[in-house]
């Protein structure tokens, strides 16, 4: 079963607009991370935030985390075609310090 | 080696045959994962091993699936009697550590059980 959900499932935009997914999750968790998939390749991380921090940048992706309401969202500013990929947000969780838990993933379409 | 590889990149089998999938994790690695994806959905957890040891297979679905790592670097994920319900992107991943760290994905193997 999976642990995270993301909203919305599918999301398509301009080029260089900004993208926002969001992920809800429902137990105690170490750390948040997101992932980007494109058709044909693997899983590439993309940032990874942990339970005590709120907010993280990297490049044109920012990432927040509210562990009260147990949701975290994923900014990506300015998009570009590349960034037409599926976006995937996993948690660890807090009694299994392993394993990844994923969400059913957004799927982000930026047309040019 | 650069990165993580899998092999086959695509498998198709019969049903009731046995196939096994091959992964060659980052050298330095020393924390191995397999997840299951199907069509649509994101990767479901299988099991992991830290070198050779292989703490937690939690998420493999039946005794037909079982994987190894005997030295603690190459994995091999092995289903039995293979069934069409286990059709779908097999992935692994690796890490350098223990604690639940950026994973780094090969690109999977595609399974088809006609």
């Amino acid at each position: 079963s999976q642990q995270g959900e993301e909203d919305p499932q599918a999301l398509s935009i301009q080029e260089g607009e900004n993208a926002t997914m969001n992920c809800s999750y429902k137990t105690s968790i170490n750390n948040l991370q997101w992932y980007r998939q494109n058709s044909g390749r693997g899983l590439v991380h993309l940032i990874l935030i942990r339970s005590n921090e709120r907010e993280k940048h990297s490049g044109r992706l920012r990432v927040t985390l509210d562990t009260s309401k147990k949701s975290s969202s994923l900014l990506i500013t300015a998009s570009r075609a590349a960034d037409t990929a599926s976006y995937f947000c996993a948690t660890v969780l807090m009694e299994y310090g392993n394993k990844l838990v994923f969400g059913a993933g957004t799927i982000l379409r930026v047309k040019s | 080696g650069a990165g993580v590889s899998q092999s086959p990149r695509y498998k198709v089998t019969k049903r009731g045959q046995d196939v096994t999938l091959r992964c060659d994790p980052i050298s330095s690695h020393a924390t191995l994962y397999w997840y299951q994806q199907a069509l649509g959905q994101g990767p479901e957890f299988l099991t992991y091993f830290n070198y050779e040891a292989q703490p937690d297979k939690s998420g493999l679905p039946s005794d037909r699936f079982s994987a190894e790592r005997p030295e603690g670097s190459i994995s091999t994920l092995t289903i039995q009697r293979t069934e069409q319900r286990d059709s779908a992107m097999y992935r692994c991943a690796s890490s350098p550590g223990l604690a639940g760290e950026t994973q780094y994905f090969g690109p999977g193997t595609r399974l088809l059980v006609l």
